[in-house]
C-alpha cells in the first residue's frame, strides 16, 4: 500500500494565481482531512470529508474549496492565492475502528509558497 | 470549546533525564485524546492513544479528567525522541475523522 500520497511536494504560486493540491489514499478510508501547519499554530483544520460526495468545513476554511468524488481522492483547491496561505498542508485519511478511535494517517505534506 | 493546550513551544534535556510534555484540553463532552509525533523529514505519526493506554518506545499518557490534562512522560529521554510532538482530541462519539490539534512541542534531547 502507497498509504497516503500528496503532489506536489513543493510549490509556488503568485498571489491570485489559483492551484489543486492532490492527495489520494489506497486503504479504503472513509475520512479524510485537510490541515495547514503553521509555527506555533500546530496544525488547523481546513475541511474534511466523511465519505465520497460529503464534505464539510474546518476551522480554518476561507480561501479553499474540497470535493470527493470518490473514495481515494480529496484533492485541495486555493481559489485566488494570497500569501496568507504560504503553508505546509497535510492530507489525511482515517478508518473508524470498532473501537471508535480515529487514527489518521498522514501523507508527507505539501509546502506551498505564496509571493 | 474545544480547546487543545501545549504550553511549551520547546522542551529541551539531557539525554538520559525524564521527559514531560504538557498538554491541556477543553472540551464537554468524553474525548479521546492522541499523541502524534513528527521525527525530522517523516510524515506525522501516531504515537499512542489514551484508550489503548500503552506504553510506546518508553512513552506514556494517562488522561487525567479532574485536571483535564494528557501529559505526555518517558522516565529517560533519549536522542532519538528528538521531534515535534502534538497533542489532539477527537470526540469519543464522533464518526467524523476530525481532530483537534494543539500547537505541538518540539523536543529537543542533547547527548
Amino acid at each position: 500500500n502507497a498509504g497516503v500520497t500528496q503532489t506536489p511536494k513543493f510549490q509556488v504560486l503568485k498571489t491570485g494565481q489559483s492551484m489543486t493540491l492532490q492527495c489520494a489514499q489506497d486503504m479504503n478510508h472513509e475520512y479524510m482531512s485537510w490541515y495547514r501547519q503553521d509555527p506555533g499554530m500546530g496544525l488547523r483544520l481546513i475541511h474534511y470529508s466523511v465519505g465520497a460526495g460529503i464534505t464539510d468545513q474546518g476551522e480554518v476554511p476561507n480561501g479553499y474549496n474540497v470535493s470527493r468524488s470518490t473514495t481515494e481522492d480529496f484533492p485541495l483547491r486555493l481559489l485566488s492565492a494570497a500569501p496568507s496561505q504560504t503553508s505546509v498542508y497535510f492530507c489525511a485519511s482515517s478508518y473508524f475502528g470498532r473501537d471508535r478511535v480515529n487514527e489518521q494517517f498522514f501523507g508527507p505534506g505539501t509546502r506551498l509558497t505564496v509571493l | 470549546a474545544q480547546r487543545v493546550t501545549q504550553p511549551e513551544k520547546l522542551l529541551s534535556v539531557f539525554k538520559g533525564a525524564p521527559v514531560e510534555l504538557k498538554c491541556n484540553y477543553s472540551y464537554s463532552g468524553s474525548p479521546e485524546l492522541f499523541w502524534y509525533v513528527q521525527y525530522s523529514r517523516q510524515r506525522l505519526q501516531l504515537l499512542l492513544r489514551h484508550i489503548s493506554r500503552e506504553s510506546i518506545k518508553g512513552f506514556t499518557a494517562d488522561l487525567n479528567k479532574g485536571e483535564t490534562s494528557f501529559h505526555l512522560k518517558k522516565p529517560f529521554a533519549q536522542e532519538e525522541d528528538s521531534a515535534m510532538y502534538y497533542c489532539a482530541l477527537s470526540s469519543h462519539s464522533s464518526n467524523t475523522g476530525k481532530l483537534i490539534f494543539g500547537q505541538g512541542t518540539t523536543l529537543q534531547v542533547k547527548p
